[in-house]
C-alpha cells in the first residue's frame, strides 16, 4: 500500500514551452502534496506544498508564477512548469501524506520521479 | 533553519564490510528522522523511520540510531552487499510535516 505514480517518468522539450507533471496517490487520499527538485549530486530541496482545495504554499525563491501547483482531487496533483529553460532542468519528485492517524499520520510516501530535461 | 549534513560523502567498501552512514542535524526541534535509498535516476525508497521519541530502528541488516539532544543519526549496514549500492539520504522532519534532506552519502559496494 501507500504507492504514488508520477507522470511522465521523463520528458525532454524544447526551451519556452510549458510541461505538466502528475502526482497520483493510488491506493489512499492524500490532503497534503509536496514537490522537490533535484540537481545532480545535491539534495531534494522542497519547492511547495500542496494542499487539497487549496492555494499552495512555496518555499523562498520558487516563482509561483512558473511553477504552477494544482492539488484538484485527494488523489492527483500537478505541477506545470511554464516557459521552461535549460535551468529547469532537473529530476522533479513528489510525495504524498496520509491523513494524521492513518498509517503513521505524518509520513510521506515519494513518487519515482521526473527527469525532465529542457532543450 | 533546519540544516542536515550527511557524512561521508561518498564510501567505497568490499563486500561483506559492516559500515556506517552518519547524518547530523542543526535544529534539534523534530518529530521524525528517516533514512531513503536512492538508486541513481530514481525515486526514493524509505528505510527506516525514526520517531524524535525512539532511540533506534532496526530493518533486517540496516540498524538507524537517533540522538536527537546531541543532533546526530547513524544508519549502520551489516554485511554489505553490491545490492546495497546507492546513495543513501537522511532527512528530518520538523515544522508542519516538513522534510529537509541531507545531500546523501553515495555508497559502493564492490564483489
Amino acid at each position: 500500500g501507500a504507492v504514488v505514480s508520477q507522470h511522465p517518468s521523463w520528458v525532454i522539450c524544447k526551451s519556452g514551452t510549458s510541461v505538466k507533471i502528475e502526482c497520483r496517490s493510488l491506493d489512499f487520499q492524500a490532503t497534503t502534496m509536496f514537490w522537490y527538485r533535484q540537481f545532480p549530486k545535491q539534495s531534494l530541496m522542497l519547492m511547495a506544498t500542496s494542499n487539497e482545495g487549496s492555494k499552495a504554499t512555496y518555499e523562498q525563491g520558487v516563482e509561483k508564477d512558473k511553477f504552477l501547483i494544482n492539488h484538484a482531487s485527494l488523489t492527483l496533483s500537478t505541477l506545470t512548469v511554464t516557459s521552461a529553460h535549460p535551468e529547469d532542468s532537473s529530476f522533479y519528485i513528489c510525495s504524498a501524506m496520509t491523513p494524521s492517524g492513518f498509517r503513521g499520520g505524518d509520513t510521506q510516501y515519494f513518487g519515482p520521479g521526473t527527469r525532465l530535461t529542457v532543450l | 533553519k533546519q540544516e542536515v549534513t550527511q557524512i561521508p560523502a561518498a564510501l567505497s567498501v568490499p563486500e561483506g564490510e559492516n559500515l556506517v552512514l552518519n547524518c547530523s542535524f542543526t535544529d534539534s526541534a523534530i518529530y521524525n528522522l528517516q533514512w531513503f535509498r536512492q538508486d541513481p535516476g530514481k525515486g526514493l525508497t524509505s528505510l527506516l523511520l525514526i520517531q524524535s521519541s525512539q532511540r533506534e530502528q532496526t530493518s533486517g541488516r540496516l540498524n538507524a540510531s537517533l540522538d536527537k539532544s546531541s543532533g546526530r543519526s547513524t544508519l549502520y549496514i551489516a554485511a554489505s552487499q553490491p545490492g546495497d549500492s546507492a546513495t543513501y539520504l537522511c532527512a528530518v522532519m520538523s515544522g508542519y510535516s516538513t522534510l529537509t534532506f541531507g545531500k546523501g552519502t553515495m555508497l559502493l559496494v564492490s564483489p
